[in-house]
């Protein structure tokens, strides 16, 4: 099984270009996530979704859109890149209930 | 609605103990805890439910009190390899959003 996949693993955009990250697994969990991961501040949820068709927002959602066509993919749009989406990303997936998160290899992205 | 971890930050010399605290403003269904090497993905150690249980992994313990609702991580004899950055992961319910808190960075010298 290859768990967690995300790409790209290093990505530099000028501001107000757009770009799509990509998060797949197979493992057939319902649940996925991504956060992003700033110096002091921990992991913040951006979006989650508790299955296909189903997507939400947490606690720092502005200036990211998220959709859940299938229970496979889960990827993350920035629409319009500003210099404060400078971070790493992670995207995460656990099944449902108590299951623990398995994660992405992480995504720095740096906005110029 | 993240948990605050303390402390931010935590210098030991090998077996030395420490013990990491994760605090939430709602109340909590579940904890876990994860540590994270430098440049990596979080890598999961333990999850504990609501009922206050304790649990432990090698040296590695935690307890989680729900009626204060806060998780508390303790390193016993630590050793370098425990080196990394430590988070909290809290859910209210099960299957509802998942939030890691601040995070506490451990540095483990010989």
């Amino acid at each position: 099984n290859a768990g967690v996949t995300q790409t790209p693993k290093f990505q530099v955009l000028k501001t107000g270009q757009s770009m799509t990250l990509q998060c797949a697994q197979d493992m057939n969990h319902e649940y996925m996530s991504w956060y992003r991961q700033d110096p002091g501040m921990g992991l913040r949820l951006i979006h989650y979704s508790v299955g296909a068709g189903i997507t939400d927002q947490g606690e720092v959602p502005n200036g990211y859109n998220v959709s859940r066509s299938t229970t496979e993919d889960f990827p993350l749009r920035l629409l319009s890149a500003a210099p404060s989406q400078t971070s790493v990303y992670f995207c995460a997936s656990r099944p449902w209930g108590q299951g623990m998160c398995f994660f992405g290899q992480g995504t720095r992205l740096t906005v110029v | 609605q993240q948990p605050v971890q303390s402390p931010q930050a935590v210098i030991l010399r090998e077996g030395e103990d420490a013990v990491i605290n994760c605090s939430s403003s709602k109340a909590l269904y579940s904890v876990h805890w994860y540590r994270q090497k430098h440049g990596e993905a979080p890598v999961f150690l333990m999850i504990l439910l609501k009922g206050g249980e304790q649990k432990g992994h090698e040296k590695i313990s935690a307890s989680f009190n729900e009626k204060k609702q806060q998780s508390s991580l303790y390193l016993t004899a630590s050793q370098l390899s425990y080196s990394g950055t430590y988070f909290c992961g809290t859910e209210i319910n099960t299957g509802n959003q998942f939030y890691f808190g601040t995070g506490t960075s451990l540095t483990v010298i010989p």
